[in-house]
Order: structure tokens, then sequence, then C-alpha cells
């Protein structure tokens, strides 16, 4: 089935760590999106990337990487320096140019122990 | 810059009742497109519908209808005779062409909850 794998579905993280969040998809996709959603306030863009090798910030990148080594795959890092993590993280995968459309994996919700 | 408005929060209906979802954006864009998506308990976005700025005509989908008025910067989605498996937080989108590529800005997001 084609789609857009995210794991872990749970993820907790301690003081001072780093995390990685990954996202796979198998739609042949180029273009790659992170977003944070928090209660109330919709999807917040953090990185995205159209092609391999290149990435952009988004809304909210500070606290956070990515790579895009591969065009299946789109890691997202939270670093300790995001001093508030606890979010639900959604991955998001679309063709480069023309329909616009994203689709969605399934989330990963991490939060701080 | 682009901004969406989804001014209701949390909207409760009973099932059967027929019920409206706001959606206002702003942009200076001449091109561009709106989406709504659907996130069920299960958290992952649904894609719903696309609808381009140049085609104001509404569309229905089974028991899904859009209303686009580009007078009012509007696009407003009602579900007729709503169902618990409406249950869902409902997301409105715009378009906005960056330097570097499409990206989509979101509104907050209404709760919709169809009690039985």
């Amino acid at each position: 089935d084609g789609g857009i794998t995210q794991s872990p579905k749970y993820l907790f993280r301690k003081e001072g760590q780093n995390v990685t969040l990954s996202c796979e998809q198998n739609l042949n996709h180029d273009a790659m999106y992170w977003y944070r959603q928090d209660p109330g306030q919709g999807l917040r863009l953090i990185y995205y990337s159209q092609i391999v090798n290149d990435f952009q910030k988004g809304d909210i990148a500070e606290g956070y990487s990515v790579s895009r080594e591969k065009k299946e795959s789109f890691p997202l890092t939270v670093t300790s320096a995001q001093k508030n993590p606890t979010a639900f993280y959604l991955c998001a995968s679309s063709i480069r140019s023309g329909n616009w459309i994203q689709y969605f994996g399934a989330g990963t919700r991490l939060s701080v122990l | 810059a682009q901004k969406v408005t989804q001014a209701q929060t949390e909207i409760s209906v009973v099932e059967k009742e027929d019920v409206t979802l706001d959606c206002v954006y702003e942009t200076r864009d001449t091109t561009y497109y709106l989406f709504w998506y659907k996130q069920p308990p299960s958290g992952e976005l649904v894609f719903l519908i696309r609808r381009n700025s140049f085609d104001e005509q509404n569309e229905i989908s089974g028991r899904y209808s859009w209303n686009f008025q580009k007078s009012t910067s509007s696009f407003n989605f009602t579900i007729t005779a709503s169902q618990v498996v409406d249950s869902a937080v409902y997301f409105c989108a715009l378009s906005e062409l960056g330097e570097y590529g499409n990206k989509l800005v979101f509104g907050a997001g209404t709760i919709l909850r169809v009690k039985s």
C-alpha cells in the first residue's frame, strides 16, 4: 500500500536529550513537510523539503533539525534547544508542483518525561 | 501573508442535523487553492477537497458540500444529515507559493462533535 509511515507513534524525551522522529513515504513524492500541532493552534510548519539534499525552515524551526538524504525519508530531530517539545507531530508529502495536495502520516505524539 | 480563520472552535450537534463549518481566508494572490481536511481521533489528516480560485462553482459529494464565495473570501463546508462518524477536527487550508516551493497555511481547526 502506498502511503506515509511515521514512527514511533508515541515518544518520550528526557531533559537535555535529542530525539528523532521518522517519516518514510513510498508515494514517489518530491516534497515533504513537518508540522507541529498544539491544541487550538492548528498545524504549524517546522521544515519542508522540495528535493533531496535541500530543505527550508518553516514558521517554527527553532530547536528542530532535519535531513533529506533520500527521496523517501525526511527525519525530524527535536533537539534539547526546543524547550517545549510536547506536541503532536505530523509529516506530509506532495508532488512538487501541480495539485498542491498534501498527504499525511498518522503522527507521532511526543511527551517530556 | 496568507491567513485562514476558522472562528468556530467547537460545534456540537445531534445526529441527522445539518452543520456548516466556516472558513474565511486572506490572500493577495490572484491564483490560489483552498482545501478542507478531516482529522479523526486516530490523528491522521484526511484530504477532503481542493478548490481552485477560478472555480466558484459549489461542489457536492454525498452528504458533503462546499460553498466558495470569492466576494466574501469564504469557503464553507456543510455536512448534511450528520452522523457520529463525522465527529472529528476539520481544517481549512490555503495555498502559499513561497520562494522555495508550495506550502499550505492552516486554520486553527473546528472540533465537530456529533451525538447520537
